[in-house]
């Protein structure tokens, strides 16, 4: 069975950076195409980009295109997020997701960590 | 790449049917078959319920289907259960450099 546990979450300033890491388990990620998608509390989902199983960029929705980056190690068998130059608005709960194989469909999702962007 | 269109609520009482809209444009909806539905449950991830329009995972009732039509997408969800409250999403494929977009978001009540 396929796990993703996502890590990494806290209260920044806004400016400052935070990276976080989404840990799989049962799949290889070099094998599989993955994404952060967030959610605003009390909104819905917003894509936020993601990482062919090639390594490739899948890209990034424009509200964090430049400042945020996803890369991956797959010794760790993880997903990172790079988050530089935050926002208020970047407040959210971050989830991993991974491609369903075969389809362009998010078939796996992780739990979750909060990122709170505040002074 | 704005955000697929859906109503904000939809309610309907036990057993009832119901159907969720999503609409998007040529882009994305009408140009790919890569329309999903989510579940949400307050304080829970997404849960997969439909994918590629109309297929449904293991493990997901029957009650649950899916149909597009040009640029828009549908979930029906019929004999309608107290656990099926919930938020739905749909999310389609772009083939852009965005690569997926998601619905607004459809809050059900089952009344």
């Amino acid at each position: 069975e396929v796990y993703l546990v996502e890590s990494g979450g806290a209260l920044v300033e806004p400016g400052r950076s935070l990276r976080l890491s989404c840990t799989a388990s049962g799949l290889r990620i070099d094998e599989t195409t993955m994404y952060w998608v967030r959610q605003a509390p009390g909104k819905g989902l917003e894509w936020v980009g993601g990482m062919s199983w090639n390594g490739g960029s899948m890209g990034y929705a424009d509200s964090v295109k430049g400042r945020f980056t996803i890369s991956r190690d797959s010794a760790k068998n993880s997903l990172f997020l790079q988050m530089d130059s935050l926002r208020p608005e970047d407040t959210a709960l971050y989830y991993c997701a991974k491609d369903m194989s075969g389809s362009y469909t998010l078939d796996c999702w992780g739990q979750g960590t909060l990122v709170t962007v505040s002074s | 790449q704005s955000a697929l269109t859906q109503p904000a609520s939809v309610s309907g009482s036990p057993g009832q049917s119901i159907t969720i809209s999503c609409t998007g444009t040529s882009n994305d909806v009408g140009d790919y078959n890569y329309v999903s539905w989510y579940q949400q449950h307050p304080g829970k991830a997404p849960k997969l319920m439909i994918f590629d329009v109309n297929n449904r995972p293991s493990g997901i009732s029957t009650r649950f289907s899916g149909s597009k039509s040009g640029n828009t997408a549908s979930l029906t969800i019929s004999g309608l259960q107290a656990e099926d409250e919930a938020t739905y999403y749909c999310n389609s494929y772009t083939g852009g450099s965005t690569t997926y977009v998601f619905g607004t978001g459809t809050e059900v009540t089952v009344v």
